[in-house]
């Protein structure tokens, strides 16, 4: 198994611009999500999903859109990228919502910079 | 906004030396969950805490589900080189529901 991978690994953008970060997983997990990390503020939840066809919104979902049409891929849109989008974004998955399968994988990352 | 409260921010030591970092909540989470941020890479699951009271080990690593539900404990043990990075916890099943909320995170840096 691959686990959780992204593509880019970096991307530089200008304002205004749009752009879609890929995450794709192949453990056939149900959830998956997408967080931003930026220094001295850990990892906070943009997107989530629970399964194929549904969505939902984090704690920080301005500025970026996403769909389920598969179980495998979840990814995440920017619109019209600001500089305040530039960030490390970490996608990640988990088999379900039941003890022991609440762990989440994580992906590499993919860093954003947005001038 | 974020429910957990990560302590220290940040710790310089010797190689050698015990670490030991915390989380506490204003609510009570049925999982804890320990991550490990190397450079450059996403976190890594260290430890996996599902019952209050509940002390699991991982090598050199300790990690205590505290008995009130809302705080957690992670300790290393003479630490080495290859322990640096960033450590996150995360609670998970507050009010039922299954989103994790993560800690700002504690960057460890050891000295050789």
């Amino acid at each position: 198994n691959a686990g959780v991978t992204q593509t880019p690994k970096f991307q530089v953008l200008k304002t205004g611009q749009s752009m879609t970060l890929q995450c794709a997983q192949d453990m056939n997990h149900e959830y998956m999500s997408w967080y931003r990390q930026d220094p001295g503020m850990g990892l906070r939840l943009i997107h989530y999903s629970v399964g194929a066809g549904i969505t939902d919104q984090g704690e920080v979902p301005n500025g970026y859109n996403v769909s389920r049409s598969t179980t495998e891929d979840f990814p995440l849109r920017l619109l019209s990228a600001a500089p305040s989008q530039t960030s490390v974004y970490f996608c990640a998955s988990s088999s379900g919502t039941s003890a022991a399968q609440e762990t989440q994988y994580f992906g590499p990352g993919t860093r954003l910079l947005v001038l | 906004g974020q429910q957990l409260n990560q302590s220290p921010q940040s710790m310089f030591i010797q190689e050698g030396e015990d670490v030991s970092m915390n989380c506490t909540s204003s609510s009570i989470f049925n999982t804890w969950l320990w991550y490990k941020q190397d450079p450059g890479e996403g976190p890594v699951l260290l430890i996996a805490l599902y019952k209050a009271g509940e002390l699991t080990s991982n090598g050199r690593l300790t990690a205590q589900f505290g008995i009130t539900r809302k705080d957690s404990f992670l300790n290393i043990s003479a630490s080495i080189p290859s322990d640096v990075g960033i450590y996150f916890c995360a609670g998970q099943g507050s009010g039922g529901s299954y989103i994790p909320t993560f800690g700002r995170g504690t960057s460890l840096i050891v000295h050789p």
